[in-house]
């Protein structure tokens, strides 16, 4: 069984503030790691993903994200965030490519002005 | 860009009724699955489909739960006779055959409403 766990329900931050999202993971077998994001009224996006290779895998729009498997850990990270960026964040796990998501609770990323 | 697409987006139905929930795929997408995320709680996976079957389904989906592609757009999910505890957002995903990144595409979703 696998399972995500997402530490923070919440992040308010201030515009041009950096960000960390923070994903635990539990898995037995190997894992293909996601960030999706919802705006409002809409359907989730993927934002990135890790299925092997390179531990740090970026988005388009300034996001990044680390695979640490010692730490089981997906944590998402952006420098500098924009009001934009207001959103809510899920963290999600797939035991193999095509295959059910596990989803986390979700983080509600909310920037200021 | 091509998107998945759901109807209604909200649906308010009395406890008992039968309900359908439909979903328009990206068109040249061959995998197709449903989640829901109850008020409050994670998102969770109900069924995945493929090749007009069941390739996978969550302890959630039991009998009460149906999916069908009836015409090969649409992609449906039923839920007869609703329970209050089914009032939850649906979301419809698919997915077109390999590729490089496995990639769901999902739905606005459809805010079901059990009175």
């Amino acid at each position: 069984a696998q399972s995500v766990t997402q530490l923070d329900s919440q992040v308010p931050v201030f515009e041009e503030a950096p960000v960390e999202l923070r994903c635990n993971y539990s898995s037995s077998v190997s894992v293909y790691l996601f960030w999706y994001v919802q705006y409002p009224n809409q359907g989730l996006q993927l934002l990135l993903k890790y299925l092997s290779g390179s531990t740090l895998v970026e988005s388009i729009n300034g996001f990044e994200a680390e695979f640490n498997k010692s730490q089981t850990s997906f944590h998402l990270r952006k420098p500098s965030v924009h009001i934009s960026d207001t959103a809510e964040y899920f963290c999600a796990v797939s035991s193999s490519r095509g295959s059910r998501l596990t989803f986390g609770e979700g983080t509600q990323l909310t920037v200021n002005p | 860009e091509p998107e998945v697409t759901q109807t209604p987006s909200h649906q308010v139905t009395q406890m008992g009724q039968e309900v359908i929930l439909r979903c328009v795929p990206i068109s040249n997408h061959l995998y197709f699955y449903w989640y829901r995320q109850i008020l409050g709680q994670k998102v969770e996976f109900l069924v995945s489909f493929y090749n007009n079957e069941i390739s996978e389904k969550s302890e959630i989906f039991d009998d009460q739960f149906s999916v069908e592609r009836p015409d090969g757009s649409n992609f449906t999910l039923k839920i007869r006779s609703t329970k209050l505890e089914d009032s939850a957002m649906y979301f419809c995903a698919s997915r077109p055959r390999g590729g490089l990144s496995y990639e769901q595409y999902f739905g606005p979703g459809t805010r079901l409403t059990v009175t």
